[in-house]
């Protein structure tokens, strides 16, 4: 039962385009929403997140939008960057409070010079 | 500041032994988490703890046990290591319940 998915497992863009990364969900309960970055042998480090209060949150390069109705969220990134590069996860946060986190498979992005 | 640490970066175990994963934190964050990544897949969430002396099950827990005795400290104890316990292992820690600061991962293989 995969309560957060992310359909697409690659995604190549050339440097200067914009990236479109998506989630799904299933949960209608979930109520904030993050999207980690990992590159290989680190851990996964924060990028932006958003609470179903709103419906778009910005910063810097990155933007994430959220369509509640279709239990939706996507992460634009423009201008990519070759730096960019990496596996990218969404995930969603349950309830109570406890930061318990359920993770999408992650997608991973390779922004071409 | 370090953030979080974990310990050892790397281990091979042979089935049936056991180990401990260790995790540090310096941020003074009350909670506390650790998730396996298998290959291709998210992170699945196998204990938390909101505070010192405080635990609960995630999504995976079966295999495991954890204690948090003090603030900093959130160690991983694989009792019978089985192959299926094969992963990435991630400890994570917040200061509230959302942004988690992740360490940089145990790659665990049992055979």
């Amino acid at each position: 039962d995969q309560q957060v998915k992310q359909n697409s497992p690659s995604l190549s863009v050339q440097e200067g385009r914009i990236s479109i990364l998506n989630c799904d969900y299933t949960n209608s309960m979930f109520d904030y929403f993050l999207w980690y970055k990992k590159y290989p042998a680190e851990g996964p480090t924060f990028l932006i997140s958003i609470s179903s209060i709103k419906d778009k949150n910005e910063d810097g390069r990155f933007t994430v939008f959220l369509n509640k109705s279709a239990k939706h969220l996507s992460l634009h990134i423009v201008p990519s960057q070759p730096g960019d590069s990496a596996v990218y996860f969404c995930a969603a946060e349950g309830s109570g409070n406890t930061g318990k986190l359920i993770f999408g498979q992650g997608t991973t992005l390779q922004v071409k010079p | 500041n370090a953030g979080v640490t974990q310990t050892p970066k790397f281990r091979i175990l042979k089935i049936g032994q056991s180990m401990t994963l260790q995790c540090t934190q310096d941020m003074n964050h009350n909670y506390m988490y650790w998730y396996r990544q298998d290959p291709g897949m998210g992170l699945k969430l196998i204990y938390y703890s909101v505070g010192a002396g405080i635990t609960d099950k995630g999504e995976v827990p079966n295999g495991y046990n954890v204690s948090r005795s003090t603030t900093e400290d959130f160690p991983l104890r694989l009792e019978l290591a089985a192959p299926s316990q094969t992963s990435v292992y991630f400890c994570a820690s917040s200061y509230s319940a959302n942004t988690q600061y992740f360490g940089p991962g145990t790659r665990l293989t049992v055979l």
